[in-house]
């Protein structure tokens, strides 16, 4: 069974352009969860996603950033017009059920955005 | 607002010594609690977690944790730490709404 996929693994962007992070989560979890470490610090939560609708948008920033997980296909997390501040280590895991359910989340390896 | 606060942000230790890694949370409800490791350039891996049940948790690698509600405690223990364990450990709760709040990590270093 393999484990959750992330891509690109490295990822570099001039400011102003725009960056796409593609995750796909564990066979059978439809569940995915995005989170962003930024240096020196932890992971912070962006984005809680289930199949075609988003569950939990409480950790992202208002504006450039948006996510989403089609009925088909990886889900994407997608920065426009990036500034320096976004570079960052970007996560994305996957669980089988939400919610507080009694199911870890399986992280990615995650993708490192640097905007320069 | 839920918080995980870790203790430790550095620690160094000689490998045979003894390990304890701090970690406090705040939420008043029911939590799930974990210890993830991200080792050098590698993605964060599961140690161990507690869900309910015995608040003595035995984890992969020897590591071992224990919850404790009335101090809102979940520290990390590890009798006798090896090289291979240098690596950055994070705590963090599972709220209600599935998200996960981790601390802001504790960065270990065992030298041989």
């Amino acid at each position: 069974n393999a484990g959750v996929m992330q891509n690109p693994r490295h990822l570099v962007r001039r400011r102003g352009q725009e960056a796409r992070l593609r995750c796909s989560p564990m066979k059978g979890h439809s569940h995915v969860y995005w989170y962003r470490q930024l240096p020196e610090e932890g992971l912070k939560f962006m984005v809680y996603l289930q199949k075609e609708n988003i569950i939990d948008e409480s950790g992202m920033p208002k504006e450039r950033f948006s996510a989403e997980f089609p009925k088909e296909g990886p889900s994407i997390l997608r920065i426009q017009q990036v500034v320096r501040g976004d570079s960052a280590a970007y996560f994305c895991a996957s669980s089988p059920l939400g919610a507080a359910s009694p199911y870890e989340q399986y992280f990615g390896p995650g993708t490192r955005l640097t905007v320069t | 607002a839920q918080s995980v606060s870790q203790h430790n942000h550095h620690v160094i230790l000689s490998e045979a010594a003894s390990l304890e890694l701090g970690c406090n949370y705040s939420y008043g409800g029911t939590v799930n609690l974990f210890w993830y490791v991200q080792y050098p350039g590698q993605h964060l891996q599961l140690l161990l977690k507690y869900f309910s049940g015995d608040p003595l948790v035995k984890g992969i690698k020897g590591f071992e944790a224990e919850f404790i509600k009335s101090k809102f405690s979940f520290n990390l223990r590890k009798p006798s730490v090896q090289w291979s364990d240098t690596a950055e450990y994070f705590c963090a709760v599972n709220s209600y709404t599935g998200k996960l709040i981790f601390g802001q990590g504790t960065t270990l270093q065992v030298k041989p």
